[in-house]
C-alpha cells in the first residue's frame, strides 16, 4: 500500500534553517510529482510546491519561493523540504503529499517550532 | 491566485442528517477541485477529486458535485466517525489553493 513516511519534529532556532523528509513506498516514486503543504496551528491549508521525481522539476507558490528547496534522493525514493532563514511564522505542520489530482496520500505530517 | 470561499465555516448536524458544504472559486477551475476530511491530530484524508470522483475506499455517502466556479460536497447520514474539519482545494492552476475549511460537529 502507498505509504509516505516523513522525518520527525524538529525544534529550531529563528534564522536557522531545518531539512525534512518524506519516504515513499508502495508506487513507483518516479511516477507521481510529490506536493508540500504547509498547516499552521489551527488554520487552513497551504500549497508549498511540488517536485516530480523524475526530472526534478519543481512548481511552487511564489509565497514559498526564496524559502523553500525541494530536491529527491531517486535511489532511496525520498523527498527532501528544506526551509530556511526561519522565523515564527514558519512553526507548522508540513505534510507531504502524493499528488495526481489533488493529493491522494498524505504523510504524517513534521511539526516544526522555531523557537529560542 | 484563485481564491476560494468555502462555507459554512461551522456546521452542527444530528446523525444521519444530510450535510453539503460549498466551495466558490474566483474563477473558471474546470473541476479541478478535491475534498478531504481531516480529523483532529491527523492528516488530511482525500474524499473527492476531479470534482465528482470518489477517491478509493471512500464511503459512498460523500459525494461531490458542481462545475465553473461553485462546487459542493454532501455527506448523505451522517455517521458519528463524519465529525471532522473538511477543505477543498483547486489544483487547476498554480498556486493550488485551498479553502478555509469547515468544521462539522455533531447536534
Amino acid at each position: 500500500q502507498v505509504k509516505l513516511l516523513q522525518s520527525g519534529a524538529a525544534l529550531v532556532k529563528p534564522g536557522a534553517s531545518v531539512k525534512m523528509s518524506c519516504k515513499a513506498s508502495g508506487y513507483t516514486f518516479t511516477d507521481y510529482w510529490v506536493s508540500w503543504v504547509k498547516q499552521s496551528h489551527g488554520k487552513s491549508l497551504e500549497w508549498i510546491g511540488e517536485i516530480y521525481p523524475n526530472s526534478g522539476a519543481t512548481n511552487f507558490n511564489e509565497k514559498f519561493k526564496g524559502k523553500a528547496t525541494l530536491t529527491v534522493d531517486k535511489s532511496t525514493s525520498t523527498a527532501y523540504m528544506e526551509l530556511s532563514r526561519l522565523t515564527s511564522e514558519d512553526s507548522a505542520i508540513y505534510y507531504c503529499t502524493r499528488s495526481p489530482a489533488g493529493s491522494d496520500y498524505w504523510g504524517q505530517g513534521v511539526m516544526v517550532t522555531v523557537s529560542s | 491566485d484563485i481564491q476560494m470561499t468555502q462555507s459554512p465555516a461551522s456546521l452542527s448536524a444530528s446523525l444521519g442528517e444530510t450535510v453539503t458544504i460549498e466551495c466558490r472559486a474566483s474563477e473558471d477551475i474546470y473541476n479541478g477541485l478535491a475534498w478531504y476530511q481531516q480529523k483532529p491530530g491527523k492528516s488530511p484524508q482525500l474524499l473527492i477529486y476531479n470534482a465528482n470522483s470518489l477517491h478509493t475506499g471512500v464511503p459512498s455517502r460523500f459525494s461531490g458535485s458542481g462545475s465553473g466556479t461553485q462546487y459542493s460536497l454532501k455527506i448523505n447520514s451522517l455517521q458519528s466517525e463524519d465529525v471532522a474539519s473538511y477543505f477543498c482545494q483547486q489544483y487547476y492552476n498554480y498556486p493550488n489553493t485551498f479553502g478555509a475549511g469547515t468544521k462539522l460537529e455533531l447536534k
